[in-house]
């Protein structure tokens, strides 16, 4: 089955620093890639969708300055919590739809998520 | 402003019978249903989905049920196993549009 990665499972930084999320899809191209957030007893609210060679959208109420997101191939998205502060922990989380499955909603397939904690 | 709810965050359920958890939504465009499942230390991962132009899907021991007008969906699992134990996220969408407006989850915990 299609497989995303992940990349740290788990950070903690000092507040001020920038952390880098990589996703990446292991055996699939994905032309779409989404950030999520969740908080503890929270449900996963989405960030931004990250589009392969073009800027991100994103949601209302999200910092696009603050949550850089680069989409700069098939198989790879990052995004970048800048000048972190506490209350930027969270649980963040990619998933990424295979580009051979277009208009079929299930096929977001999640990465494991990367627990950051910010000092 | 939670548009998706799931009102029970815990659940438990005996080996062999039946698991129920809900869902609620306040937005009336959604016409997409999905349920993920999520273990510790992994992403959800698709379970099974529902359009609203049904009110009925199965698969296998799940089952989800929709009803439109009380704007509530339902997973059944018969019967219950205990690798049935995660947390189970209700989603919800527009047809067209790749957003999913996730539920906060319901931890479920399958008694051998």
């Amino acid at each position: 089955g299609a497989v995303v990665s992940q990349h740290p499972s788990r950070v903690i930084c000092k507040s001020g620093t920038s952390v880098k999320i990589e996703c990446r899809s292991l055996d699939f191209q994905a032309t779409t890639m989404f950030w999520y957030r969740q908080f503890p007893k929270q449900s996963l609210m989405l960030m931004a969708t990250s589009n392969e060679g073009s800027k991100a959208t994103y949601e209302q109420g999200v910092e696009k300055d603050k949550f850089l997101i680069n989409h700069a191939s098939l198989t790879l998205s990052t995004l970048t919590v800048t000048s972190a502060h506490p209350e930027d922990s969270s649980f963040y989380i990619c998933s990424a739809r295979d580009q051979k499955e277009r208009g079929f909603q299930e096929t977001q397939y999640f990465g494991p998520g990367t627990r950051l904690l910010v000092l | 402003d939670q548009q998706v709810k799931q009102n029970s965050p815990s659940l438990s359920v005996q080996e062999g019978r039946i698991s129920i958890l809900n869902c609620d939504y306040t937005n009336s465009m959604f016409d997409y249903f999905l349920w993920y499942k999520k273990y510790p230390a992994e992403g959800p991962t698709f379970l099974i989905s529902i359009s609203s132009i049904k009110d009925k899907n199965e698969d296998g021991r799940f089952t989800v049920f929709l009803n439109k007008s009380a704007k509530h969906l339902s997973l059944h699992i018969v019967p219950s196993q205990p690798g049935d134990s995660a947390v189970y996220f209700c989603a919800a969408s527009v047809v067209g549009n790749e957003k999913l407006t996730f539920g906060t989850g319901t931890r479920l915990t399958i008694i051998p």
